[in-house]
């Protein structure tokens, strides 16, 4: 099974901030990364899929980056409603989650 | 629109079997996968297995002898199965539209579980 591991687990920011969020996956996933906000009480939602392709209606603040192993998101100006917690999620063999960063308000 | 909703009991007796449900609309079970996933309190997804759009289906690994998935494509629907509930199984459930080169894109709001006596 592919183990993916997801730094840092916690961030502190202030709006404005340009801030990066890693993934480290056990094996070659071949780009089949996708990143997910997800909110208190709410489903995850797709920000970003196959490494560095932007969902429909998400703000071009957002972008991904990598290959093999190591990808990125990155969040180029953080706005007040970014404050979430994000998780990678291969999906180059079955599915596996990275263990999620909560991003915080400093 | 893509729409998913899961349905079952919120309540479970430890030992006991969870069955719950999800309604998709929007979109057919014979052209896209559909995985469950769940989410204890505070913790990051685990993906817990998948029905394929041809009717196939996958496990995690770790719940493979407890999980069962299978499908009413006439109604819609996808179910899951899981005996031998214990109180770490405590969650939200969700499950979720999986493209074949796109991974999970659509979610349903998710259940709560809880396995308490």
């Amino acid at each position: 099974d592919i183990q993916m591991t997801q730094s840092p687990s916690f961030l502190s920011a202030s709006v404005g901030d340009r801030v990066t969020i890693n993934c480290k996956a056990s094996q070659n996933i071949n780009k089949y990364l996708n990143w997910y906000q997800q909110k208190l009480g709410e489903a995850p939602k797709r920000l970003i899929y196959n490494t560095n392709n932007l969902q429909t209606g998400i703000p071009s603040r957002f972008s991904g980056s990598g290959s093999g192993t190591d990808y990125t998101l990155t969040i180029s100006s953080l706005q007040p409603e970014d404050f979430a917690t994000y998780f990678c999620l291969q999906h180059n063999s079955f599915l596996t989650f990275g263990s999620g960063t909560k991003l915080e308000i400093k | 629109q893509v729409q998913l909703k899961e349905s079952g009991p919120g309540l479970v007796q430890p030992s006991e079997t969870l069955s719950l449900t999800c309604t998709v609309s929007g979109f057919s079970l014979t052209s896209y996968s559909v995985s469950w996933v769940r989410q204890p309190s505070g913790k990051g997804p685990e993906w817990m297995g998948r029905m394929w759009y041809d009717g196939d289906t996958a496990y995690n690994s770790a719940l493979k002898s407890r999980l069962s998935i299978s499908r009413d494509t006439s109604k819609n629907q996808v179910f899951l199965k899981m005996n031998s509930l214990q109180t770490d199984d405590t969650g939200t459930y969700y499950c979720t539209r999986v493209l074949n080169y796109g991974g999970p894109d659509y979610w349903g709001q998710g259940v709560m579980v809880t396995v308490s006596s």
